[in-house]
């Protein structure tokens, strides 16, 4: 069966530093993955989406870029956070008419 | 106008009642999605509907293509089904279009 890790799964950073968040698909190949975000008391958006390695589609301008190093690894990152960075940042992965979501980071930017 | 509409946006039951929450596209679909979200954030696809009715357990789900509408019911509810409700419609997954969710509180 496939599953989805993310992690970590909280995470409170200061404005101006880095963020990386990883993503793992187990039980699939070549999955379509796709990072949401969650603002609080919003619905989801759409920030990134990837149909195969090193290829990598953005949704929304941001400070954020992705990655995806390896065929079920996406990577989200960030030179400098923003306060409006802070969400619930959700991994997702779809293959045909199957897709699921990861169990999400929690990210607060003080 | 956002492209999917969901009613009603918070909804509080006794246990036991049955529940319905309904959502409104406005956007050509192959398939609509109900996930349910915990408290913690993390999300489960609950049913992947393109026509008709699906059931799994004590929840049911139909869509009605002509109406570009659908409805989510919840048989003999439990506290345990307390989360957020979310509608996502879309042709495919990287294009989905999300409801802004149904907080639903069932009490003891």
């Amino acid at each position: 069966s496939q599953t989805i890790h993310q992690w970590p799964a909280t995470l409170v950073q200061p404005v101006g530093s880095p963020l990386s968040l990883e993503c793992t698909v187990e039980g699939t190949s070549n999955p379509n993955l796709y990072w949401y975000r969650q603002a609080a008391g919003r619905g989801l958006q759409l920030l990134f989406y990837s149909v195969g390695i090193g290829q990598i589609s953005s949704e929304v301008p941001q400070n954020l870029s992705a990655s995806r190093p390896q065929d079920r690894q996406f990577i989200l990152s960030s030179k400098k956070l923003l306060l409006s960075d802070s969400g619930f940042y959700l991994c997702a992965w779809s293959v045909l008419d199957r897709r699921n979501f990861g169990p999400g980071t929690r990210l607060l930017v003080l | 106008k956002n492209e999917v509409e969901q009613s009603p946006q918070n909804l509080t039951a006794q246990e036991g009642e049955f529940i319905t929450i309904n959502c409104s596209y406005s956007v050509g679909i192959s398939a609509l999605h109900w996930l349910q979200q915990h408290p913690g954030g993390g999300i489960v696809s609950l049913f992947m509907l393109s026509s008709g009715k699906k059931k799994h357990g004590r929840l049911i789900a139909t869509i009605n293509i002509q109406e570009k509408h659908s409805s989510l019911h919840i048989t003999a509810s439990h506290p345990r089904d307390s989360a957020v409700y979310i509608c996502a419609v879309g042709n495919n997954f990287n294009k989905f279009y999300f409801g802004s969710g149904t907080k639903l509180n069932v009490k003891p």
